[in-house]
C-alpha cells in the first residue's frame, strides 16, 4: 500500500522554465511534508516542508503548494537551473508519529 | 567533515554471509534511522533508535537487526545475507521535538550487492 505516490518517474525541462514535481497521498492522518533531493552517489538533501496549516511555502526558487481536500502537493522550481537535475523525494509524516513515508522519486533533468 | 557518515559506502558480499553497516554522526542528533531504497520504491524505512535504549521496527525489518552503540552510532546488521537484499542503504539522523516536524539528515549511503 504506497500511501505516498509521485506517478511521474522522469521530467525534462529547459533551463530557465518552470519545474512542477507532483505528489499525492493516501493517509489523510499525514500534516506535514518535505520534499528532499538526491544526486547521484550522495544521500537525500533536505529542499523545503510545509505544515498542513499552510497551503504554500516558498523559499527562493522553490515554491511547495499544498491541497488538502485533494491530497495532492507540489513543487515549483522557477527558473530552473542545470544544477537543479537531480531526483527529488517527496515524504510526509504525522507530526504526531515517529516515521516519513516517501515516495518513488522523480527524476528531474534540466536541459541547457 | 560530513555530519553523517556510513562505512563501507561499497560492498559486494555472497549469499549466507553475515554483515553489517555503520552510521555515524557527529550532528548531536538523538534520532537515527536505516532506510534502503530500491529502484521504483523509494526509501523505506528498516528500523530507527530515538535514543540509546530504543530500538523500533520499520515497515521491512525482517531479515535485518541493528545496535545503537551510543548516541553517535547505529549499526545494520543483515544476519545471513540474501539476494533481494541487494540495494542502496541510507542512514539518517533528525532531532526530535518542533512539534514533529522534524528534517531528517542523511548519509551517503552504502551500495550493498549479495551474490
Amino acid at each position: 500500500d504506497q500511501q505516498v505516490k509521485q506517478n511521474s518517474p522522469s521530467l525534462s525541462v529547459q533551463e530557465g522554465r518552470i519545474s512542477i514535481l507532483n505528489c499525492d497521498y493516501t493517509n489523510s492522518m499525514f500534516d506535514y511534508f518535505l520534499w528532499y533531493k538526491k544526486y547521484p552517489a550522495e544521500g537525500p538533501t533536505f529542499l523545503i516542508s510545509i505544515s498542513s496549516i499552510k497551503d504554500k511555502n516558498e523559499d527562493g526558487r522553490f515554491t511547495v503548494f499544498l491541497n488538502k481536500s485533494a491530497k495532492h502537493l507540489s513543487l515549483h522550481i522557477v527558473p530552473s537551473q542545470p544544477g537543479d537535475s537531480a531526483v527529488y523525494f517527496c515524504a510526509a509524516k504525522e507530526t504526531s508519529g515517529s516515521r516519513l513515508t516517501f515516495g518513488e522519486g522523480t527524476q528531474l533533468t534540466v536541459n541547457p | 567533515d560530513a555530519d553523517v557518515t556510513q562505512t563501507p559506502r561499497n560492498r559486494i558480499t555472497k549469499t549466507g554471509k553475515r554483515i553489517m553497516l555503520e552510521c555515524s554522526q557527529t550532528k548531536g542528533h538523538d534520532r537515527m534511522y536505516w532506510y534502503r531504497q530500491d529502484p521504483g520504491l523509494g526509501l523505506r524505512l528498516i528500523y530507527y533508535s530515538f535514543d540509546v535504549k530504543d530500538i523500533n521496527k520499520g515497515e521491512i525489518s525482517d531479515g535485518y537487526s541493528v545496535s545503537r552503540q551510543a548516541q553517535a552510532k547505529f549499526s545494520l546488521s543483515l544476519e545471513s545475507a540474501i539476494p533481494n537484499q541487494t540495494a542502496l542503504y541510507f542512514c539518517a539522523t533528525s532531532v526530535g521535538g518542533d512539534l514533529g516536524r522534524e528534517t531528517q539528515y542523511f548519509g551517503p549511503g552504502t551500495r550493498l550487492l549479495v551474490l
